[in-house]
């Protein structure tokens, strides 16, 4: 069975800082892929950041970056520089023969 | 592109009452997938589809049908609307692998 977790159910962050939020997962499967997306209160669902799981590097995107650790099977988002759009839902997937997704962290940024 | 359409946007239904939510996906993706968001538990998969044809159950199936005649369409039909199916509909196409998923803007479905 393939599960994502995440354990956080809600942050805030004051803008400009930075955050991490969590997520762990479990899959037997070798070749899979991570993602993360982003639910604003529009409800519309958006791919932040992808990691392939045999890529030993972590993935970047402008202001977003993974922390891939495979072993412990965790793949944490870390945003940095947060900004009032960041406000929105966060939810970390896995893919392999179908697509898991985590419970969410709903994610505040304060002005 | 639209990419992925889902219509309607908000449907207010009672309990007995059948429906079809419809997807359509202008991308030339084999899989398609229906979710439901309630708070609290993600998105959970209701059924999937890896190609015209062929369809399959997720984790949630009870109460929803699905088909798949081309590749284009893949729409859910609530056979008998109950009050547990009120909740967030999104509708989701790939090609696979670690190109991810990309969502319709989702239906708002309440039964009363």
């Amino acid at each position: 069975a393939q599960t994502v977790t995440q354990s956080q159910p809600e942050m805030s962050v004051q803008e400009a800082e930075t955050v991490t939020l969590s997520c762990t997962y479990d899959t037997s499967e070798n070749n899979y892929y991570l993602f993360w997306y982003k639910q604003p209160p529009s409800r519309q669902m958006i791919l932040v950041i992808r990691q392939e799981a045999y890529k030993q590097q972590n993935a970047t995107e402008n202001r977003f970056s993974v922390n891939f650790q495979k072993a412990a099977k965790s793949f944490s988002l870390k945003i940095s520089d947060s900004q009032l759009g960041d406000t929105a839902m966060y939810f970390c997937a896995l893919t392999g023969n179908q697509f898991y997704f985590g419970t969410g962290t709903s994610l505040t940024v304060i002005p | 592109n639209a990419g992925v359409t889902q219509t309607p946007k908000f449907q207010v239904l009672k309990t007995g009452q059948s429906m079809t939510l419809q997807c359509a996906q202008d991308m030339n993706h084999e899989y398609m997938s229906w979710y439901r968001q309630d708070p609290g538990m993600g998105l959970r998969l209701i059924h999937y589809s890896v190609g015209a044809g062929i369809t399959d159950q997720g984790e949630v199936p009870n109460g929803y049908n699905v088909s798949r005649s081309t590749t284009e369409d893949f729409p859910l039909r609530l056979l008998s609307a109950a009050p547990s199916q009120t909740s967030v509909y999104f509708c989701a196409s790939s090609r696979g692998g670690v190109y991810g998923y990309t969502f319709g803007s989702g239906t708002r479905l309440t039964v009363v």
